[in-house]
């Protein structure tokens, strides 16, 4: 059964601040890799895809790293912004649209 | 595009009423629609697949009698959580995919129920 796992569960960087978010997975038998965002009582952002066969993506400031042999996926967000706030939510597609959901990162960056 | 929108956002009712929650995609045809529930400070859970026209497919250990989900349409789906109890409460989500497409989900707003 695949289990993803999602550390920090909490993080609080000043505003400007890189930073790394971790994801890892037990089961590298995976289809792709999704980063989320989600704001608070709200639904889900897509912020960046990256296929089994893929090393990393970027988008803007974002950048995201995958080694499925390893089981472990990064996000790397640069120059962090208050408005960067949110939890961030790793999910793998195990195959058939199934997707499992880390636990989460919650994200506060301060002005 | 690809836009899903939930209604209601947010509802409250009493224990043993059953409440009806809309998932549409409004922007494009979603032949597979899916339903996650998420409870406080933890993650999204699948709780059942639907395809439009059959039956939902139902993730373990979730009750195919209490979740009843209709996907009637290619832009509707909905869940009917039944002689809903507190233990219910929770944050309902949906998603739904493009036709032929295996990358990406297109999330709702949410569904907030809270069952007294």
């Amino acid at each position: 059964k695949q289990e993803v796992t999602q550390i920090p569960a909490a993080l609080s960087v000043p505003e400007g601040e890189n930073l790394v978010l971790n994801c890892s997975f037990t089961d590298s038998a995976i289809y792709n890799l999704q980063w989320f965002r989600q704001d608070p009582g709200k639904g889900l952002t897509s912020l960046l895809l990256i296929q089994s066969s893929q090393r990393e993506q970027t988008s803007g400031r974002l950048n995201a790293s995958l080694d499925k042999s390893s089981g472990r996926s990064t996000l790397y967000i640069a120059a962090s912004q208050p408005g960067d706030s949110a939890t961030y939510l790793c999910a793998v597609n195990t195959g058939f649209q199934k997707l499992v959901f880390g636990t989460g990162t919650r994200l506060l960056v301060s002005p | 595009g690809a836009v899903v929108s939930q209604h209601p956002s947010r509802v409250i009712c009493k224990s043993g009423t059953s409440v009806k929650i809309e998932c549409r995609s409004l922007d494009f045809q979603a032949t597979t629609m899916f339903w996650y529930r998420q409870f406080p400070k933890q993650s999204l859970m699948l709780m059942a697949t639907s395809n439009e026209g059959s039956k939902a497919t139902y993730e373990q250990g979730v009750e195919k009698d209490k979740f009843l989900i209709n996907h009637a349409s290619l832009t509707l789906s909905t869940l009917t959580v039944t002689s809903a109890h507190p233990e219910d409460s929770s944050f309902y989500i949906c998603s739904a995919t493009l036709p032929g497409s295996q990358d990406t989900q297109y999330f709702g707003p949410g569904t907030r129920l809270t069952v007294l």
